[in-house]
């Protein structure tokens, strides 16, 4: 079946950059979404990466896609304190709508 | 837009209890999720809506969950009786599927607590 696994947590230094990585196992994923979880609140979307493309860049984000491996990363520059959050991967399958989320990273930012 | 709106935002309540959490989607959306969030279980999905008609409720853990969605604008998930295993944060997303990366729009969740 569909599954998304991440590393559950992950520690940096301020403005050092950030990695995050993620598998998932639905190779006909259309399109896969890095989302964000403040402490208290619903997730955020953040990005999104079409299954044809590599790579895409949006300011401080760089979402890398591996589509043979089936891996997704997204890289934080210049990791700031208020970056410090939950981080889902997600992929969505041509077969339905309904995301399939990982359990999250938690970045920590220390100063 | 006001984005998607859950209420109520945190929820105590005696096992055996009924509850009921509600959700108002964005104007205009045509998908509803309902998704329940432990530290153990992360994000699960527990049923979905399209047209305010259920597409796919494989993820509702018990028949003791049950959730309705009678007009375009409003869902209920609803929990009889509950129980202290059913403590977690349960959020509710929209989307639009017109849209090509349908993205979700997520409230801001219900605590729940059951003792």
């Amino acid at each position: 079946g569909e599954d998304v696994e991440q590393s559950l947590f992950l520690s940096v230094r301020e403005g050092d950059s950030s990695v995050i990585n993620c598998t998932y196992t639905d190779s006909s994923s259309t399109y896969l979404y890095w989302y964000k979880q403040e402490p208290g609140a619903g997730l955020q979307l953040l990005t999104y990466i079409f299954s044809n493309m590599d790579m895409k860049q949006d300011q401080r984000l760089t979402v890398l896609l591996n589509k043979k491996d089936k891996h997704l990363s997204l890289r934080i520059a210049d990791t700031q304190t208020g970056d410090s959050a939950i981080y889902f991967c997600a992929e969505r399958g041509q077969a339905g709508t309904a995301l399939i989320f990982g359990k999250g990273t938690t970045l920590s930012v220390s100063s | 837009d006001a984005g998607v709106i859950q209420s109520p935002r945190h929820e105590v309540t005696e096992m055996g209890q009924e509850v009921t959490l509600r959700c108002k989607p964005i104007s205009g959306h045509d998908y509803l999720f309902w998704y329940r969030q432990t530290m153990m279980r992360g994000l699960e999905l527990l049923i979905y809506f399209n047209n305010n008609v259920p597409i796919d409720d494989s993820g509702m853990p018990e028949d003791r969950f049950s959730a309705k969605m009678p007009n375009a604008s409003f869902s209920t998930l609803k929990i009889q009786p509950s129980e202290p295993r059913d403590s977690a944060v349960y959020f509710c997303a929209s989307s639009l599927r017109g849209r090509g990366f349908a993205g979700y729009t997520f409230g801001s969740g219900t605590r729940l607590t059951v003792v």
